[in-house]
């Protein structure tokens, strides 16, 4: 079945290097996600790999995919105080549309 | 291009009441899913409708339903309210028609509270 597991919590001081971890279960997933939720708001797209690739790098975002432990990461360089959100990571399958399932989120403090 | 809105952005309903929501998906984008958003049961996918017709349904009571309009517009109806029920209901949009549409756009939310 579909599972996606995270930390709850991760707290960080301004300038550091944030890395968020994520589990997941369906070896058959297609894309992984990461999205950005800040207090009453919706998600926020940040970025996403393909099951065929092992590394993504969007700017101060890095995407690590490590398929033999179904292990993904979600490092954020210089770390900011409007990093503070919280961040899940999803999984869709081939074929499954639009049906994604998502992690319980990591809560990100970042401390001035 | 204007983001993915969603309509009331706050809603109080007593139990046993039904209630409507709307979401109105990016331009050009056929595809609108709809999400449940609570403390205890994180994110949670409804169903996904695409060109009028519901592609994909999540495991919620029938008492959760959905729809499509011609103009990609999508609206989800609760009906019999329950407490369990308060939550904020995402809607997010995509291109839809293949397989490798992967980018998928949220909304803000409506906030449900059941009373």
């Amino acid at each position: 079945g579909e599972d996606v597991e995270q930390s709850l919590f991760l707290s960080v001081r301004e300038g550091d290097s944030s890395v968020i971890n994520c589990t997941y279960t369906d070896s058959s997933s297609t894309y992984l996600y990461w999205y950005k939720q800040e207090p009453g708001a919706g998600l926020q797209l940040l970025t996403y790999i393909f099951s065929n690739m092992d590394m993504k790098q969007d700017q101060r975002l890095t995407v690590l995919l490590n398929k033999k432990d179904k292990h993904l990461s979600l490092r954020i360089a210089d770390t900011q105080t409007g990093d503070s959100a919280i961040y899940f990571c999803a999984e869709r399958p081939p074929g499954g549309y639009q049906k994604v399932t998502f992690g319980t989120g990591t809560k990100l403090q970042v401390i001035p | 291009k204007a983001g993915v809105t969603q309509t009331p952005r706050y809603l109080i309903k007593t139990r046993g009441q039904q209630v409507t929501l709307s979401c109105s998906p990016i331009s050009g984008h056929r595809s609108v899913s709809w999400y449940q958003q609570t403390p205890g049961q994180g994110l949670q996918f409804l169903f996904e409708y695409f060109s009028e017709t519901q592609r994909n349904k999540g495991n919620f009571p029938g008492r959760f339903s959905g729809r499509q309009f011609s103009n990609s517009r999508s609206e989800m109806n609760v009906s019999t309210l329950e407490l369990g029920d308060s939550a904020l209901y995402l809607c997010a949009s995509s291109l839809g028609d293949r397989d490798n549409s992967y980018e998928q756009y949220f909304g803000p939310g409506t906030r449900l509270t059941v009373t």
